[in-house]
Protein backbone atom coordinates (compact mmCIF):
# COMPACT_ATOMS: atom_id res chain seq x y z
CA UNK A 1 0.00 0.00 0.00
CA UNK A 2 1.12 3.48 -0.38
CA UNK A 3 3.25 5.21 2.29
CA UNK A 4 3.51 8.73 3.51
CA UNK A 5 6.61 9.46 5.70
CA UNK A 6 6.64 12.58 7.50
CA UNK A 7 8.89 13.78 9.63
CA UNK A 8 7.85 12.87 13.99
CA UNK A 9 9.06 16.21 14.68
CA UNK A 10 9.91 19.77 14.00
CA UNK A 11 11.00 22.34 16.14
CA UNK A 12 10.39 26.43 15.42
CA UNK A 13 11.12 29.30 17.02
CA UNK A 14 8.50 32.36 17.09
CA UNK A 15 8.47 33.94 13.84
CA UNK A 16 10.27 31.72 11.97
CA UNK A 17 9.23 29.27 9.32
CA UNK A 18 8.46 25.87 9.67
CA UNK A 19 8.36 23.40 6.87
CA UNK A 20 6.65 19.77 7.38
CA UNK A 21 7.78 17.25 4.45
CA UNK A 22 5.42 14.49 3.58
CA UNK A 23 7.46 12.19 1.35
CA UNK A 24 5.68 9.75 -0.85
CA UNK A 25 6.27 7.80 -4.35
CA UNK A 26 5.85 10.24 -7.15
CA UNK A 27 3.51 12.15 -4.48
CA UNK A 28 3.50 15.17 -6.84
CA UNK A 29 1.48 13.43 -8.92
CA UNK A 30 -1.19 13.53 -6.32
CA UNK A 31 -3.61 15.70 -4.36
CA UNK A 32 -2.31 16.49 -1.32
CA UNK A 33 -4.36 17.79 1.75
CA UNK A 34 -3.22 18.88 5.28
CA UNK A 35 -4.49 18.38 8.86
CA UNK A 36 -3.82 20.50 12.07
CA UNK A 37 -4.78 18.32 14.92
CA UNK A 38 -4.03 19.83 18.79
CA UNK A 39 -4.95 17.97 21.94
CA UNK A 40 -7.88 16.56 22.06
CA UNK A 41 -9.54 18.09 19.31
CA UNK A 42 -10.75 17.46 15.82
CA UNK A 43 -7.90 17.61 12.75
CA UNK A 44 -8.84 20.56 10.92
CA UNK A 45 -8.03 20.95 7.19
CA UNK A 46 -5.57 23.84 6.75
CA UNK A 47 -4.46 23.42 3.10
CA UNK A 48 -6.55 21.05 0.49
CA UNK A 49 -5.04 19.92 -3.34
CA UNK A 50 -1.38 21.03 -2.81
CA UNK A 51 -1.66 24.22 -1.82
CA UNK A 52 -5.14 25.96 -1.39
CA UNK A 53 -6.55 27.41 1.87
CA UNK A 54 -10.12 26.60 2.90
CA UNK A 55 -11.98 30.02 4.23
CA UNK A 56 -10.79 31.25 7.04
CA UNK A 57 -7.43 29.87 7.47
CA UNK A 58 -4.65 32.09 7.84
CA UNK A 59 -2.19 32.62 5.23
CA UNK A 60 0.56 31.64 6.84
CA UNK A 61 -0.33 28.39 5.97
CA UNK A 62 1.04 27.69 2.79
CA UNK A 63 1.87 24.28 0.74
CA UNK A 64 3.68 23.21 -2.09
CA UNK A 65 3.97 19.71 -3.95
CA UNK A 66 6.70 18.19 -6.46
CA UNK A 67 8.24 14.87 -7.56
CA UNK A 68 7.91 12.83 -4.31
CA UNK A 69 7.91 15.63 -1.62
CA UNK A 70 5.12 17.83 -0.27
CA UNK A 71 5.96 20.37 1.85
CA UNK A 72 3.39 22.27 4.33
CA UNK A 73 5.13 25.95 5.32
CA UNK A 74 4.06 27.72 8.12
CA UNK A 75 5.27 31.13 8.35
CA UNK A 76 5.47 33.42 11.07
CA UNK A 77 5.52 30.41 13.44
CA UNK A 78 2.82 31.71 15.95
CA UNK A 79 2.63 29.44 19.94
CA UNK A 80 -1.11 28.51 18.78
CA UNK A 81 0.88 26.64 15.80
CA UNK A 82 1.75 23.83 18.16
CA UNK A 83 -0.14 20.94 17.79
CA UNK A 84 0.16 17.56 14.91
CA UNK A 85 0.52 17.48 11.54
CA UNK A 86 -0.61 15.17 8.85
CA UNK A 87 -0.64 14.93 4.65
CA UNK A 88 -3.62 12.84 3.48
CA UNK A 89 -3.51 11.82 -0.31
CA UNK A 90 -6.26 9.37 -2.02
CA UNK A 91 -4.72 6.45 -3.26
CA UNK A 92 -6.44 5.01 -6.02
CA UNK A 93 -4.66 1.57 -6.28
CA UNK A 94 -6.03 0.87 -3.33
CA UNK A 95 -9.15 3.30 -3.47
CA UNK A 96 -8.77 4.59 -0.02
CA UNK A 97 -7.42 7.28 1.98
CA UNK A 98 -3.25 7.36 3.23
CA UNK A 99 -2.56 9.70 5.73
CA UNK A 100 0.97 10.64 6.96
CA UNK A 101 2.69 9.18 9.74
CA UNK A 102 2.54 12.85 11.48
CA UNK A 103 4.55 15.49 12.74
CA UNK A 104 4.40 17.37 16.28
CA UNK A 105 5.36 21.46 15.67
CA UNK A 106 6.87 22.10 18.70
CA UNK A 107 7.50 26.35 19.00
CA UNK A 108 10.39 26.95 21.05
CA UNK B 1 -22.22 27.26 9.18
CA UNK B 2 -21.48 23.91 8.54
CA UNK B 3 -21.66 21.10 11.63
CA UNK B 4 -21.14 17.20 12.27
CA UNK B 5 -22.48 16.13 15.37
CA UNK B 6 -22.04 12.88 16.69
CA UNK B 7 -23.55 10.62 19.45
CA UNK B 8 -21.78 9.78 22.73
CA UNK B 9 -19.45 8.25 24.03
CA UNK B 10 -19.74 3.73 23.90
CA UNK B 11 -18.56 1.11 26.32
CA UNK B 12 -18.75 -2.34 24.69
CA UNK B 13 -17.61 -5.53 25.23
CA UNK B 14 -15.62 -7.64 22.74
CA UNK B 15 -17.81 -9.44 19.64
CA UNK B 16 -20.26 -6.56 20.24
CA UNK B 17 -21.47 -4.17 17.66
CA UNK B 18 -21.50 -0.44 18.09
CA UNK B 19 -22.87 2.27 15.98
CA UNK B 20 -22.26 6.09 15.70
CA UNK B 21 -24.06 8.69 14.30
CA UNK B 22 -23.20 11.96 12.72
CA UNK B 23 -26.09 14.52 12.08
CA UNK B 24 -25.24 17.07 9.49
CA UNK B 25 -26.53 20.88 9.10
CA UNK B 26 -25.39 24.21 7.65
CA UNK B 27 -25.37 22.81 4.03
CA UNK B 28 -27.33 20.62 1.53
CA UNK B 29 -26.72 16.93 2.82
CA UNK B 30 -27.24 15.52 -0.26
CA UNK B 31 -24.83 17.30 -2.29
CA UNK B 32 -21.69 15.57 -0.69
CA UNK B 33 -20.53 12.84 0.97
CA UNK B 34 -19.21 11.44 4.54
CA UNK B 35 -16.14 9.68 5.65
CA UNK B 36 -15.74 8.06 8.54
CA UNK B 37 -12.41 7.76 10.18
CA UNK B 38 -11.03 6.65 13.09
CA UNK B 39 -7.99 7.81 15.64
CA UNK B 40 -6.05 5.06 18.09
CA UNK B 41 -4.88 6.47 21.10
CA UNK B 42 -1.65 8.16 20.30
CA UNK B 43 -1.84 6.86 16.84
CA UNK B 44 -2.73 9.42 13.41
CA UNK B 45 -6.14 9.38 11.65
CA UNK B 46 -7.01 5.88 9.73
CA UNK B 47 -9.70 6.14 7.21
CA UNK B 48 -12.63 3.78 7.04
CA UNK B 49 -14.72 4.21 4.60
CA UNK B 50 -17.45 6.99 2.47
CA UNK B 51 -20.38 7.40 1.81
CA UNK B 52 -22.31 9.29 -1.24
CA UNK B 53 -25.51 10.95 0.74
CA UNK B 54 -27.00 11.59 -2.60
CA UNK B 55 -26.92 8.42 -3.81
CA UNK B 56 -25.79 5.78 -1.22
CA UNK B 57 -22.75 4.74 -2.92
CA UNK B 58 -19.96 3.69 -0.92
CA UNK B 59 -15.89 2.49 -0.57
CA UNK B 60 -14.64 0.83 2.48
CA UNK B 61 -10.94 0.59 3.51
CA UNK B 62 -9.87 -3.40 2.50
CA UNK B 63 -8.96 -3.55 6.69
CA UNK B 64 -12.88 -3.09 7.63
CA UNK B 65 -14.32 -4.88 4.52
CA UNK B 66 -17.50 -6.96 5.65
CA UNK B 67 -17.04 -5.75 9.46
CA UNK B 68 -18.22 -1.80 8.65
CA UNK B 69 -21.46 -0.86 6.80
CA UNK B 70 -22.18 2.98 6.32
CA UNK B 71 -25.89 4.53 5.91
CA UNK B 72 -27.21 7.53 5.93
CA UNK B 73 -30.98 9.02 6.72
CA UNK B 74 -31.67 11.72 4.33
CA UNK B 75 -34.75 12.68 5.67
CA UNK B 76 -32.55 13.39 9.28
CA UNK B 77 -29.43 14.47 7.41
CA UNK B 78 -27.34 11.90 9.81
CA UNK B 79 -25.15 9.61 8.62
CA UNK B 80 -24.75 6.60 10.67
CA UNK B 81 -21.19 3.85 11.16
CA UNK B 82 -21.27 0.34 12.18
CA UNK B 83 -18.69 -1.74 13.25
CA UNK B 84 -19.20 -5.44 14.10
CA UNK B 85 -17.11 -8.12 16.11
CA UNK B 86 -15.45 -5.29 18.27
CA UNK B 87 -11.87 -6.08 19.43
CA UNK B 88 -9.82 -4.21 21.51
CA UNK B 89 -8.04 -2.72 19.64
CA UNK B 90 -10.99 -1.01 17.81
CA UNK B 91 -10.66 1.44 20.93
CA UNK B 92 -10.51 4.45 19.13
CA UNK B 93 -12.24 7.98 18.82
CA UNK B 94 -14.15 7.78 15.77
CA UNK B 95 -15.08 10.85 13.34
CA UNK B 96 -17.22 11.38 11.01
CA UNK B 97 -16.13 14.26 8.24
CA UNK B 98 -17.67 15.91 4.86
CA UNK B 99 -16.54 14.98 1.81
CA UNK B 100 -17.09 15.03 -1.85
CA UNK B 101 -19.94 13.42 -3.58
CA UNK B 102 -17.27 11.16 -4.95
CA UNK B 103 -13.72 11.24 -2.46
CA UNK B 104 -12.30 14.37 -2.63
CA UNK B 105 -11.01 15.97 0.87
CA UNK B 106 -12.59 15.90 4.68
CA UNK B 107 -13.51 19.19 5.05
CA UNK B 108 -15.39 19.26 8.44
CA UNK B 109 -14.70 16.81 11.49
CA UNK B 110 -17.60 15.83 14.07
CA UNK B 111 -16.31 16.34 17.20
CA UNK B 112 -15.60 12.80 17.83
CA UNK B 113 -17.29 9.64 19.30
CA UNK B 114 -14.72 7.39 21.88
CA UNK B 115 -15.70 4.05 21.64
CA UNK B 116 -13.60 1.40 24.51
CA UNK B 117 -14.01 -1.77 23.57
CA UNK B 118 -13.11 -3.61 27.05
CA UNK B 119 -14.38 -7.04 28.68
Amino acid sequence: SYVLTQPPSVSVAPGQTANITCGGNNVGRKSVHWYQQKPGRAPVLVVHDDSDRPSGITERFSGSNSGNTATLTISWVEAGDEADYYCQVWDSSSDSYVFGTGTKVAVL
Amino acid sequence: QVQLVQSGAEVKKPGASMKVSCKASGYTFTSFGISWLRQAPGQGPEWMGWISAKNGNTKYAQKFQGRVTLTTDTSTSTAYMELRSLRSDDTAIYYCARDGIVVIVNDYWGQGTLVTVSS
